[in-house]
């Protein structure tokens, strides 16, 4: 069955470093996402990726975040310069529909931990 | 604002019936979607729901009410595995078309 992959599962960094995730979605599906989830709480939209651009973002996704579709199977969160607050699990999702069907496919998800 | 609430906590024992709630205020409304969690697992789709009624799926139901912004997953025939935490989550076609806004989360513990 297809699925959502992400690397690294867990990564450990210094404040004020530089991290990327990656995700290989679904290899069919049009819209990715990215959510976060700090340990215990709920899980938190950062942002939407279609056609080549943001569809939306949230407020948490500032200046310090970036997305990425490098090429035709990898997509990118990068957070440029990472604060103890950014520690949490990250998640990749994709869907083939977006507007209709409700169900999203997420990965394992990225657990960063900020030092 | 917008907000989903559901029970922070639910208890039941194996074999017996289930019913969490969720109350939704979003500035619009798509569909109502329900997520399982293991911990430290990723949310697993189990249902959606976009008009009013009861969908089944299985040992799951999930049920909507769009004119009392309500909705409640029902679970049957409890097993141990449903120990999760379940998430409601709306989709807000009003100012936000693909975000998913995500309730809090209800912590499923059952018991023996």
């Amino acid at each position: 069955e297809p699925e959502v992959t992400q690397t690294p599962s867990h990564q450990v960094t210094q404040m004020g470093q530089e991290v990327i995730l990656r995700c290989v979605p679904i290899s069919n599906h049009l819209y990715f996402y990215w959510y976060r989830q700090i340990l215990g709480q709920k899980v938190e939209f950062l942002v939407s990726f279609y056609n080549n651009e943001i569809s939306e973002k949230s407020e948490i996704f500032d200046d310090q975040f970036s997305v990425e579709r490098p090429d035709g199977s990898n997509f990118t969160l990068k957070i440029r310069s990472t604060k103890l607050e950014d520690s949490a699990m990250y998640f990749c999702a994709s869907t083939g529909t977006g507007g209709s069907a409700g169900e999203l496919f997420f990965g394992e998800g990225s657990r960063l931990t900020v030092l | 604002g917008q907000s989903l609430e559901q029970p922070s906590e639910v208890t039941a024992v194996e074999g017996a019936i289930v019913q969490i709630n969720c109350t939704y205020q979003t500035s619009g409304f798509y569909g109502l979607s329900w997520y399982q969690q293991h911990d430290g697992g990723a949310p697993t789709f189990l249902s959606y729901n976009a008009l009013d009624g009861l969908e089944e799926t299985g040992r799951f139901s999930s049920f909507l009410s769009r004119s009392d912004s309500y909705g409640y997953l029902l679970l049957q025939e409890l097993q141990m595995k449903d120990s999760a935490s379940y998430f409601c989550a709306v989709r807000d076609d009003g100012d936000s078309n693909y975000q998913l806004i995500w309730g809090a989360g209800t912590k499923l513990i059952i018991k023996p």
